[in-house]
């Protein structure tokens, strides 16, 4: 068990460019997701994965972000026509139903710098 | 609104001292966990305690469900320790499944 990798560590990109960021789940882990955090502040949830099926979206995920997982494996993180505003963390987490229970665990980040 | 609130926001200990973190949430919990998150920002877990009591070493949680807080106690404190802690539910009324509600945080830092 390697854990949640996450690929980039750093990304520095210029306005208006557009970034991808790849999250490798836990091995078995059928449920992935992503959050953003921002500095000072708690990760916020952005969106969710049964396998391949996104089963769920935040209303921060807006138009110019897109998330995929084509196998049930990987995950992709697309942000197109990046903005200042977009500078922060990206933390990938997945969990596996366990006796009931569904914890969370989390990647090391990938941490977005917007120029 | 759906909220996770931890107290306090910072706290200095001597090493050595004991400390003890509170999360208060907003409605009924269906995973409720505790989080160091390191230096370089790696979110590690600590406890998964949607209720009932759990002791890992020098760390123990106890969640009561019914009255909507969950603590996390450090004895003994280490430099080591120092770091934000964060406690994350996902609440049941939030119309969300898996989604973690996550709290602000509360920066822990251990003198020597």
């Amino acid at each position: 068990d390697t854990g949640v990798s996450q690929d980039p560590r750093h990304k520095i990109t210029k306005r208006g460019q557009n970034v991808t960021f790849r999250c490798d789940p836990i091995s078995e882990h059928n449920r992935l997701y992503w959050y953003r955090q921002t500095l000072g502040q708690g990760p916020e949830f952005l969106t969710y994965f049964q396998n391949e099926a996104q089963l769920e979206k935040s209303r921060l995920l807006s138009d110019r972000f897109s998330a995929e997982r084509p196998k049930g494996s990987f995950s992709t993180l697309e942000i197109q026509r990046t903005e200042q505003g977009d500078s922060a963390m990206y933390l990938c987490a997945s969990s596996l139903r366990s006796g009931g229970t569904y914890e969370q665990y989390f990647g090391p980040g990938t941490r977005l710098t917007v120029t | 609104g759906i909220q996770v609130e931890q107290s306090p926001p910072d706290l200095i200990l001597q090493e050595g001292a004991n400390s003890t973190l509170r999360c208060n949430f907003s409605d009924s919990v269906n995973n409720l966990q505790w989080f160091h998150q390191n230096p370089w920002g790696q979110l590690i877990n600590l406890f998964y305690i949607p209720s009932g009591t759990k002791q890992n070493g020098r760390l123990s949680a106890t969640t009561v469900a019914t009255e909507r807080y969950s603590l996390l106690y450090i004895s003994s404190s280490q430099t080591t320790d120092s770091g934000v802690y964060f406690c994350a539910a996902v609440i049941i009324s939030s119309g969300s499944a898996r989604q973690l509600t996550f709290g602000s945080g509360t920066q822990l830092t251990v003198l020597p």
